[in-house]
């Protein structure tokens, strides 16, 4: 069964630093996502991108964050100069439409020190 | 507003026992999809069911039904005869589907749920 990947499963990254975290979207899909998950909090969103463009951010995605679709498969977040409270997981999640259920990566657990 | 609300911070229960979940859900669209998606302890979130706001029938599938009341705006959630690797955490979700939106998810803060054998 098709599944949506991440990569790395966990970053460990010095504040200050920038990062990128890589997703795979299910092929056929065309709606893609970026939420993250503080310890122990909700699930909240973070950008949407449809045809290579985004289509909504939240406003923690900041002019800190920046999101691309480099080929036909990758999916990337990269974050420029990470904050200790970036710490979270971030997942990310493809749809084949626009009200389709979302499929979620495992997620990559980021940790800023 | 859109808002998700699961007033249960965690749920403990003896296998066996039958166990709702509940989730209420705030939206000025008439039009609107709810959502619930499982988080076991390796942290994935899995898909379990969408519902459309013009379909109030209720869902079964195995030992997983859903309650949905749009009169009182609640997507319940139960599992019938509790198993251990029932234990999770469980996201109810909203999608707003206002004019300008990209159809992002609106989650709760989650219902923990333990099943202890």
């Amino acid at each position: 069964e098709p599944e949506v990947t991440q990569t790395p499963s966990h970053q460990v990254t010095q504040m200050g630093q920038e990062v990128i975290l890589r997703c795979v979207p299910i092929s056929n899909h065309l709606y893609f996502y970026w939420y993250r998950q503080i310890l122990g909090q909700k699930v909240e969103f973070l950008v949407s991108f449809y045809n290579n463009e985004i289509s909504e951010k939240s406003e923690i995605f900041d002019d800190q964050f920046s999101v691309e679709r480099p080929d036909g498969s990758n999916f990337t977040l990269k974050i420029r100069s990470t904050k200790l409270e970036d710490s979270a997981m971030y997942f990310c999640a493809s749809s084949v439409g626009d009200l389709y259920e979302q499929y979620f990566g495992p997620g990559t657990r980021l940790t800023v020190t | 507003a859109q808002k998700v609300t699961q007033a249960q911070t965690e749920i403990s229960v003896v296998e066996k026992e039958d166990v709702t979940l509940d989730c209420v859900y705030e939206t000025r669209d008439t039009t609107y999809y709810l959502f619930w998606y499982k988080q076991p302890p390796s942290g994935e979130l899995v898909f379990l069911i969408r519902r459309n706001s013009f379909d109030e029938q209720n869902e079964i599938s195995g030992r997983y039904s859903w309650n949905f009341q749009k009169s009182t705006s609640s997507f319940n959630f139960t599992i019938t005869a509790s198993q251990v690797v029932d234990s999770a955490v469980y996201f109810c979700a909203l999608v707003d589907l206002r004019k300008d939106s990209s159809y992002k998810l609106i989650f709760g803060s989650g219902t923990r749920l333990l099943v202890r054998p």
